[in-house]
C-alpha cells in the first residue's frame, strides 16, 4: 500500500529552537494537509495545499509557523522559534477530494 | 463554518457485540462527504468508511456500517462483531464538496472505544 511518510517520528527540542517536519505525500495526490493533535484541542487544521498552492493556513500561528511545498514530493512545516505550547503530534495527510485522505504516522514534538 | 459533534467521549463493548458511535454535524452545504477515522494506540489515523451526501444508500465496509440521516445531519457508525483490535479513538469528519470548505476535513472531538474480552 502507498503511504504518507513523515520525518522525524519523534523530536525533542529546547524552547527557541527551529523545528522542521517533513512529509512525503503519496504520488499523484493533489491535496496535502497539516494537522496538529493535542489532548485539549483535538485535531486542528494548520494548513493545506492543492496542487502545491497554499489554500488555507488560517489555523496556523503566522508569526512562528510556516508551511511550504517546494515540490510535489515534499511538504514541510517549520516552527521558529518553538515554544512549549507547540508540543503536540503533527500529522501530514494527502489525498484526492472526496475519497478520504491518507495520514502519515505523525511527528511527536516535545518542546522543553 | 462547519462543526462536527461527537457526544460520546467514551464507549465500551464486549467482544463480538455490536456498538454504535454517534456523530452530528452542522452545515449549510447540500453536497459533502462524511468519514469515520480510527486512531489506535499506535496513533496512526486509518480511514474506516466514507459516505457521499448525495447517495441515499448507507455505506458499508465489512463489519462497519453507517446510518446516514441527511435531514437530521446525523452520521453514526455501527461496528458489528466487535474485536479487540477495534479498540481505538474514532473520529467523525466532514468535508465540503464546494465553497470555502472544499476539500477541507473538519473533525469531531473523538470517541474512545474499548472492546473488552
Amino acid at each position: 500500500d502507498a503511504r504518507v511518510t513523515q520525518t522525524p517520528r519523534h523530536k525533542v527540542t529546547e524552547m527557541g529552537q527551529e523545528v522542521t517536519m517533513r512529509c512525503q505525500p503519496i504520488l499523484g495526490h493533489n491535496t496535502v494537509f497539516w494537522y496538529r493533535q493535542t489532548m485539549m484541542q483535538g485535531l486542528e487544521l494548520l494548513a493545506y495545499f492543492r496542487n502545491r498552492a497554499p489554500l488555507d493556513d488560517s489555523g496556523m500561528p503566522k508569526d512562528r509557523f510556516s508551511a511550504e511545498m517546494p515540490d510535489a514530493t515534499l511538504a514541510t512545516l517549520k516552527i521558529q522559534p518553538s515554544e512549549p505550547r507547540d508540543s503536540a503530534v503533527y500529522f501530514c495527510a494527502s489525498g484526492d477530494r472526496g475519497y478520504g485522505y491518507t495520514f502519515g504516522s505523525g511527528t511527536r514534538l516535545t518542546v522543553v | 463554518a462547519q462543526t462536527v459533534t461527537q457526544s460520546q467521549p467514551e464507549m465500551s463493548v464486549q467482544e463480538a457485540e455490536t456498538v454504535t458511535l454517534s456523530c452530528t454535524y452542522d452545515t449549510s452545504e447540500s453536497n459533502y462527504y462524511l468519514f469515520w477515522y480510527k486512531q489506535p494506540p499506535s496513533r496512526q489515523m486509518i480511514l474506516v468508511i466514507r459516505q457521499e451526501a448525495y447517495k441515499q444508500q448507507n455505506a458499508t465496509e465489512n463489519r462497519f456500517s453507517v446510518n446516514f440521516q441527511k435531514a437530521a445531519k446525523s452520521f453514526s457508525l455501527k461496528i458489528s462483531d466487535s474485536q479487540l483490535g477495534d479498540t481505538a479513538m474514532y473520529f467523525c469528519a466532514f468535508m465540503g464538496a464546494g465553497g470555502t470548505s472544499y476539500g477541507k476535513l473538519t473533525f469531531g472531538q473523538g470517541t474512545i472505544l474499548t472492546v473488552h474480552p
